[in-house]
């Protein structure tokens, strides 16, 4: 199998913090890796597309300044929201393709909720 | 622009048969993936189809017609247990995926 964690699973911080998920491949190097931001009743919207050694691609809309994207290494990408405001409160969910994988199917990990008070 | 459409809500009941359907409009093709999502939790990986045709994996079936942008997913004998979002996504170029809003099935005794 291909297993992707997320951590934390969930936090609730304060307006104007900021808050670090990380995202790691446990059993497999993942070259890329998604970043995804879900509403309630909404579908997974792709904030960014990140890559091993490199800057990450944001979609457009998505502040880069604001959702700091870091992919240090083959196995683990962080994303860090900073100075949170309640419109970030959100469900936040990592992905990672597999090389080797023919279709680069995406492994998706838990998922963060995210809660700006 | 990218369209991915399928229905917002589907009922059935347990042992039936259902289907949902995903129409698509995108700028490129290189596949489409259905995922299953329970409430709270992250998708789970179902079915896989680049080429024309129905893909067969246990109770779950997919087709696709690329010529028609179009897909659906069957869920044949369902269990209260299917109860889920059912997302469709297509691959364009590259690696990352366009999530249609999902079909919410609720299956009942």
């Amino acid at each position: 199998g291909a297993v992707v964690s997320q951590h934390p699973s969930w936090v609730i911080c304060k307006s104007g913090t900021s808050v670090k998920i990380e995202c790691r491949s446990l059993d497999f190097q993942a070259t890329t890796m998604f970043w995804y931001r879900q509403f309630p009743k909404q579908s997974l919207m792709l904030m960014a597309t990140s890559n091993e050694g490199s800057k990450a691609t944001y979609e457009q809309g998505v502040e880069k300044d604001k959702f700091l994207i870091n992919h240090a290494s083959l196995t683990l990408s962080t994303l860090t929201v900073t100075s949170a405001h309640p419109e970030d409160s959100s469900f936040y969910i990592c992905s990672a393709t597999r090389p080797d994988r023919a279709y680069n199917e995406q492994f998706f990990g838990p998922g963060t909720r995210l809660t700006v008070l | 622009g990218q369209n991915i459409d399928q229905p917002t809500e589907m009922t059935a009941t347990e042992g039936a048969i259902v289907q949902i359907n995903c129409t698509y409009q995108t700028s490129g093709f290189n596949g489409l993936f259905w995922y299953q999502q329970h409430a709270g939790e992250a998708p789970t990986f179902l079915s896989y189809n680049v080429l024309d045709g129905l893909e067969e994996k246990g109770r779950f079936s997919s087709f696709l017609s690329r010529s028609k942008g179009y897909s659906y997913l069957l869920l044949k004998e369902l269990q209260m247990k299917d109860s889920a979002s059912y997302l469709c996504a297509v691959k364009e170029a590259g690696t990352a995926l366009i999530f249609g809003k999902g079909t919410t099935l609720s299956v009942s005794s």
